[in-house]
């Protein structure tokens, strides 16, 4: 069964670091997304992109994010100067296509900003 | 802006017991997600459910669009079931999913 996956499973980073998040949803999904879940907390949406742009994004998604599909494949999340508060589980998740498909996660990168 | 409420929070029951989990949400939405969540962290998509019910295996999931409320039920639990069951919602016109708080549950041998 086609799945989405994630790399790396773990980061571990210094505060003010730059950090990549990389992500390969299933090959013929069209709408990808980021999620974080904050430890002890519910997962919250991030980001979503369609057509090789931003469609919607969160409040939490600041100056200090970035997303882009650099070859089609990859999924890209970027953190450019890292915070303590960012420590938390990241989640990519990809649809086939709008209206009422089932959502398809990652297992997940745990980033920790030390 | 959907708010989304679980209950209970935790849940520990013997094995074989009937399980029933519930979530409301606040604002109409266009489908609703039930998750599932083991202790490693990945998710899994258990249900997506616009009306009426849906049945895999032990589960069922339920949803009554008038009240706002769904229902996730597990029979004949077992240990394995212990995990985090988190309810999301998808509004009108939008992919995104906003995500209920999880209900911890767990299973005793």
């Amino acid at each position: 069964e086609p799945e989405v996956t994630q790399t790396p499973s773990h980061q571990v980073t210094q505060m003010g670091q730059e950090v990549i998040l990389r992500c390969v949803p299933i090959s013929n999904h069209l709408y990808f997304y980021w999620y974080r879940q904050i430890l002890g907390q519910k997962v919250e949406f991030l980001v979503s992109f369609y057509n090789n742009e931003i469609s919607e994004k969160s409040e939490i998604f600041d100056d200090q994010f970035s997303v882009e599909r650099p070859d089609g494949s990859n999924f890209t999340l970027k953190i450019r100067s890292t915070k303590l508060e960012d420590s938390a589980m990241y989640f990519c998740a990809s649809i086939e296509r709008r209206g009422g498909y089932q959502q398809f996660f990652g297992p997940g990168t745990r980033l920790t900003v030390l | 802006k959907n708010e989304v409420e679980q209950s209970p929070q935790n849940l520990t029951a013997q094995e074989g017991e009937f399980i029933t989990i519930n979530c409301s949400y606040s604002v109409g939405i266009s489908a609703l997600h039930w998750l599932q969540q083991h202790p490693g962290g990945g998710i899994v998509s258990l249900f997506m459910l616009s009306s009426g019910k849906k049945k895999h295996g032990r589960l069922i999931a339920t949803i009554n669009i008038q009240e706002k409320h769904s229902s996730l039920h597990i029979t004949a639990s077992h240990p394995r079931d212990s995990a985090v069951y988190i309810c999301a919602v998808n509004n009108f016109g939008n992919e995104k999913l906003t995500f209920g708080t999880g209900t911890r549950l767990t299973i005793i041998p």
